[in-house]
């Protein structure tokens, strides 16, 4: 069965930093690339950055980039997001999603962590 | 930046059809996707390469891309489909997401 999880949410000062993790099974990790995609209270989804299946390629929303940066360990089934200066703004559920070429979309989410950032 | 654009809301009555469609400059030359995101749940895709079903997902869900609109369309809607729904596409080498659709079975 393939699962995604998510952990490393919480809440953080304006300007602070969070880690979030992603761990995954179910599935050859290595084969896949893999994408954080965020959805604020009440609001739509929005992509916010992927990885390429063997880490070599990083891609970023124009809203995140020079703030976070993704990352994977494939020996540890793992997937990575560093947020820092983080704001308001960035307070959202945090999901991680498999994309598979042949879909062009994501066919596998986790179930989310909560980032909120506020004083 | 590219955009999608979809309807915020629409009704149907239970056993209508429901089309709901997701805008984009010359959007039939990407492949679209569609996600299904119930209250308090994560996203589940339901309709991939314009037009294709992953396991599991029902014949009642069918979508279509031309021109500059895709469109998911739903047979016979159930009660069970009442949900938000969320067109995406690539854009050089980003995803993007229309505004959501809130789809409301009455």
């Amino acid at each position: 069965e393939v699962q995604l999880v998510e952990s490393g949410g919480g809440l953080v000062n304006p300007g602070g930093s969070l880690r979030l993790s992603c761990e995954v099974s179910g599935f050859t990790f290595s084969n896949y690339s893999i994408n954080w995609v965020r959805q604020a209270p009440g609001k739509g989804l929005e992509w916010v950055s992927s990885i390429s299946s063997s880490g070599t390629y990083m891609y970023y929303a124009d809203s995140v980039k020079g703030r976070f940066t993704i990352s994977r360990d494939n020996a540890k089934n793992s997937l990575y997001l560093q947020m820092n200066s983080l704001r308001a703004e960035d307070t959202a559920m945090y999901y991680c999603a498999r994309d598979p070429p042949i879909v062009a979309g994501f066919d596998y989410w986790g179930q989310g962590t909560l980032v909120t950032v506020s004083s | 930046s590219y955009e999608l654009t979809q309807p915020p809301s629409l009704s149907v009555s239970p056993g209508q059809t429901a089309s709901i469609t997701c805008s984009g400059d010359k959007l039939g030359d990407k492949y679209v996707c569609w996600y299904q995101q119930k209250p308090g749940q994560s996203p589940v895709l339901v309709i991939y390469q314009d037009s294709k079903r992953p396991s599991g997902i029902p014949e009642r869900f069918s979508g279509s891309n031309s021109g500059n609109t895709a469109t998911l369309t739903i047979s016979g809607t159930q009660a069970m489909d009442e949900a938000d729904y969320y067109c995406q596409a690539w854009d050089s080498s980003t995803a993007v997401f229309g505004g959501g659709t809130r789809l409301t079975v009455l």
